[in-house]
């Protein structure tokens, strides 16, 4: 696509319950980070992925959190048992590889407003 | 914790004058990038500077880049109102270049 899209763009739910975030990066880029970042702060780290491969998911704050690209492409953020904690922006951005190195620019999506209740 | 942090924390400067706004981290990196977000959108690359070089400009902008001191400092000249956003920089893991820090950010607004 044109550039990176996520949905949804805001979540409600309450606590306790799943939700699942939707990021669908640029079709060219290999590379795929996910972010949470709190109003006023910059974006912290929670995982990528190069492909489907998934090598750190140091950044996620607890097992409740999970991600996914199967395929290479779409990724999706789970986060099980919601706590009014996890309420935040989610960001996703993708990149290029080029010889098996990222590009480091990253082209970052517009977010999802995750409110729990 | 993360590992950019930048200064000022907020910067106010009236249209035409320069804007700067500094970035220190702890560890070695292999790059240190700028990024720019309008009020609740998303981020936009700025600019990339490499652990080798000392200097890099793109257009209004100047970055440079100090190892020694593990800083750098992004300037705009001649800002414009347009220019007011967020300015955040992001460094990479020595061993772990996929890995990104992003600092808290400096609020830049320049009043027309």
């Amino acid at each position: 696509g044109a550039g990176v899209s996520q949905s949804p763009r805001y979540k409600v739910t309450k606590r306790g319950q799943d939700v699942t975030l939707r990021c669908d990066p640029i079709s060219s880029h290999a590379t795929l980070y996910w972010y949470q970042q709190a109003l006023g702060q910059g974006p912290e780290f929670l995982t990528y992925f190069n492909y489907e491969a998934q090598p750190d998911k140091s950044g996620l704050p607890s097992d409740r959190f999970s991600a996914e690209r199967p395929e290479g492409s779409i990724s999706t953020l789970t986060i099980q048992r919601t706590e009014q904690r996890d309420s935040a922006m989610y960001r996703c951005a993708s990149s290029s590889l080029a010889g098996g190195y990222p590009l480091n620019e990253q082209f970052f999506g517009p977010g999802t407003r995750l409110t729990v209740l | 914790s993360q590992q950019g942090e930048e200064d000022p924390q907020a910067l106010s400067i009236q249209e035409g004058e320069n804007a700067t706004m500094n970035c220190s981290y702890k560890t070695s990196i292999n790059n240190l990038q700028w990024y720019r977000q309008n009020s609740g959108r998303g981020l936009v690359h700025l600019i990339l500077i490499r652990s080798n070089e000392r200097e890099k400009h793109s257009g209004r902008l100047r970055v440079t880049l100090d190892t020694s001191k593990k800083s750098s400092s992004l300037l705009i000249t001649a800002s414009r109102a347009a220019d007011t956003a967020s300015y955040f920089c992001a460094t990479d893991g020595w061993y772990n270049f996929n890995k990104f820090y992003f600092g808290s950010g400096t609020k830049l607004n320049v009043k027309p």
